[in-house]
């Protein structure tokens, strides 16, 4: 089976730097993607990673260690926009279906 | 605009209604989903079509039929529904299945009477 935990909320100021990590369990691994999702609106596809290592893309950079199951997003400028969730999914071989943990509601203060 | 529309936005309906969910993605894509997103968990993937032939069925309960017509469109067939069947339901699209990053609709917000 899958595990997937985050932290269920976070919050920030303005500015700041903020990583929010994900551990996983899982069987047949084939990578993690980090969404974004604003309230009331589509989850949007922030990032994937399958090797280990950072990707950096702009303001964000996610993180995956393969043998530590664990990933994290860092937002770094943080601004008021980036108030949403933040939900880590786990592609899995089987049916490379994916699995979403519960994401991780972040609240930027001003 | 995400490529992937669904109506209606909101639905309340009563236990014994029937009523269906359309999903429609302007991308290209060949894999179709459907998703379920209750309040305090996680989004639970219900049906995948690939090239318009379902590929998965997670358990679903039998009071919800999918359909895929054409690799365009989706429709979530609700009847009977249960009051714990109020959510989010949200479709989204891939290019394949696999690595490729799923698009996501706004969703269908559907409360049960």
């Amino acid at each position: 089976g899958q595990n997937i935990d985050q932290p269920t909320e976070m919050t920030a100021t303005e500015g700041a730097i903020v990583q929010i990590n994900c551990t996983y369990q899982t069987s047949g691994f084939n990578g993690l993607f980090w969404y974004q999702q604003h309230a009331g609106e589509a989850p949007t596809f922030l990032s994937y990673n399958v090797l280990d290592g950072l990707e950096e893309k702009g303001r964000f950079s996610s993180f995956l260690s393969r043998s530590k199951g664990y990933s994290y997003l860092l937002l770094k400028e943080l601004q008021m926009k980036d108030s949403a969730s933040y939900l880590c999914a786990v592609l899995h071989n089987a049916g490379n279906m994916l699995t979403f943990g519960g994401g991780t509601r972040l609240m930027v203060k001003p | 605009e995400t490529g992937v529309t669904q109506t209606p936005r909101h639905l309340v309906m009563g236990m014994t209604n029937k009523k269906s969910l359309k999903c429609e993605q302007h991308l290209g894509h060949n894999a179709m989903y459907w998703y379920k997103q209750s309040a305090k968990k996680p989004l639970e993937l219900m049906f995948v079509y690939s090239l318009e032939e379902r590929v998965e069925n997670n358990s679903v309960p039998s009071r919800f039929s999918p359909e895929c017509p054409n690799s365009s469109h989706l429709f979530l067939h609700l009847h009977t529904l249960q009051p714990e069947d109020s959510a989010l339901y949200l479709c989204a699209s891939s290019q394949d299945r696999g690595n490729q990053p799923q698009h996501f609709g706004d969703g269908t917000r559907l409360s049960i009477l």
